[in-house]
């Protein structure tokens, strides 16, 4: 069964300090990995894709790298309005027609000024 | 706004009660799914519809159902509601099956509470 595990589940930095949140994740057969921003009561925001290890994609302070075994979000000085859930989720083979997705339970970011 | 409309966004009702609620996708796209997402869990998958069939079952409960109409809006029935069932229910959309380079996308969510 597909497993994505996300960590630190709580991450509280000071404004400027930069960090690093990892995604790690076993799938058969991973067709994509994906990050994704969630404001409180609000629907996750789409932020990245990666496909193969050794990608990386960057979005102003944010930063997503892949490996085999696990995904960085590396974000590099962080400002308050960084502060939400942001989670990891594979997409794994395709079964019965449906290509599998497995979300992490999130790692929860306050930025403080 | 994400181009994905939930309605109703907040909702209140006691146990055992039958709910509906309500998404129309963004422009152009013909998949649907919907999530639950709870305070201990991540986001669960429910189900999918693309182009009126359903396409692939998660972990949903034989309570609830849902259907894709012509118009491609879906609704997800929830139906002898428990305290359990209280959460954020998602809906997301895309324009093929299955997520592509750019992901789902997903509308705001209707917050359920049972009691």
């Amino acid at each position: 069964e597909d497993q994505v595990t996300q960590s630190p589940e709580a991450l509280r930095l000071q404004e400027g300090e930069s960090s690093s949140l990892n995604c790690s994740y076993t799938v058969s057969g991973l067709r994509g990995l994906f990050w994704y921003r969630q404001d409180p009561g609000k629907g996750p925001e789409f932020l990245f894709t990666l496909y193969s290890a050794g990608e990386e994609k960057e979005k102003e302070r944010l930063k997503a790298t892949l490996t085999k075994k696990e995904s960085f979000l590396h974000i590099t000085a962080p400002k308050p309005e960084d502060s939400a859930t942001y989670l990891c989720a594979v997409q794994g083979l395709r079964s019965g027609g449906y290509q599998k997705v497995t979300f992490g339970t999130g790692t929860k970011l306050q930025v403080i000024p | 706004d994400s181009g994905v409309t939930q309605t109703p966004k907040h909702l209140i009702t006691a146990t055992g009660q039958r709910v509906t609620l309500r998404c129309s996708p963004r422009s152009g796209d013909l998949s649907v799914y919907w999530y639950q997402q709870s305070l201990d869990q991540g986001l669960q998958f429910l189900i999918q519809y693309y182009n009126g069939e359903e396409r692939a079952k998660g972990n949903i409960l034989e309570r609830f159902s849902a259907q894709q109409f012509p118009d491609l809006h879906s609704e997800l029935n929830l139906s002898s509601l428990e305290l359990g069932d209280s959460a954020l229910y998602f809906c997301a959309s895309s324009v093929a099956s299955g997520l592509g380079p750019n992901g789902y996308t997903f509308g705001s969510g209707t917050r359920l509470t049972v009691v």
